[in-house]
C-alpha cells in the first residue's frame, strides 16, 4: 500500500497549458506539503496545508494554486505553464505541521513542458 | 534567511570505505535537522532525526549523525559503505518555529562501486 501517492508519475505537455498533479495519502496525517525539485536536484518548499488549511506559501507564482478538498488530499493546479516550470514535484505528508514530525514523500511527479 | 550547505557534491567510494557527509545550516534558533535519502528512481526516505537530547543519532542502515552545534554542522557518517548505498542524500533543516517547512541542502550524490 503506498502510503503517498501522487499521479500523474510523467507529465509532458506544451508551454501555455493548463495541468493539475493529484496527491493522496493514506497515513491519517493532518499536513501535507508540495515541493519542487529542479534539474540540479535542489528540493524547495512551496506550499503546506494542515487540515485543508493554507500554513505555508512560498514565492510561488500565483499560477500555482494548491486546493485541498480534505485533509487526505493535495491537488496541485498549474496555470498557463512555463518553460521554468518543467521539474518534479514531490508531494509530502506529516503528521502535523509541527517540525519535528519527519515528512512522508511521494514517487514524485516529473513535468516536461515543450 | 536560513539556509543548508552540503559541502560535496558528488562523493565516490569503494565498497567497505567510510562516509562522512558535511552538512552545515544558518539559522539562529532551535533546530530540527534531518537527513533524507533518494534511491536512483524512488522517493525521499527518512535516514534519521535530530531534535534534542544526545547529539550523536543513529538512522536505518547503518547511519549515524552527529549535531554540533557551535559549528552549526549535522554531518552524516557510516562506518562501511556498501553498493546498495548508491543514491542522492539530503540534509534538511526546520526553524522550531516555522512550522513543517523543511529547508534543503543541494544533494550529495554518493556512488559506491563494487
Amino acid at each position: 500500500d503506498t502510503a503517498v501517492s501522487q499521479t500523474p508519475k510523467y507529465l509532458v505537455t506544451q508551454m501555455g497549458n493548463d495541468k493539475s498533479i493529484k496527491c493522496e495519502q493514506n497515513l491519517g496525517h493532518d499536513t501535507m506539503y508540495w515541493y519542487k525539485q529542479d534539474s540540479k536536484k535542489f528540493l524547495k518548499i512551496m506550499f503546506s496545508y494542515n487540515n485543508k488549511e493554507l500554513i505555508i506559501n512560498e514565492t510561488v507564482p500565483n499560477r500555482f494554486s494548491p486546493k485541498s478538498p480534505d485533509k487526505a488530499h493535495l491537488n496541485l493546479h498549474i496555470n498557463s505553464l512555463e518553460l521554468g516550470d518543467s521539474a518534479v514535484y514531490f508531494c509530502a505528508s506529516s503528521r502535523s505541521g509541527r517540525g519535528q514530525q519527519p515528512q512522508h514523500f511521494g514517487d514524485g511527479t516529473r513535468l516536461s513542458i515543450l | 534567511a536560513q539556509s543548508v550547505s552540503q559541502h560535496n557534491h558528488h562523493v565516490i567510494l569503494s565498497e567497505a570505505a567510510s562516509l562522512e557527509l558535511g552538512c552545515n545550516y544558518s539559522y539562529g534558533g532551535t533546530v530540527n535537522l534531518f537527513w533524507y535519502v533518494q534511491y536512483p528512481g524512488q522517493h525521499l526516505q527518512l535516514l534519521l532525526k535530530y531534535f534534542s537530547g544526545d547529539p550523536l543519532v543513529k538512522g536505518i542502515k547503518g547511519f549515524e549523525a552527529e549535531f554540533i552545534k557551535s559549528k552549526f554542522s549535522f554531518n552524516l557518517r557510516k562506518p562501511s559503505v556498501q553498493w546498495s548505498d548508491t543514491a542522492e542524500y539530503f540534509c534538511a533543516v526546520n526553524g522550531g518555529n516555522q512550522g513543517g517547512k523543511l529547508i534543503f541542502g543541494q544533494g550529495t550524490e554518493l556512488s559506491v562501486k563494487p
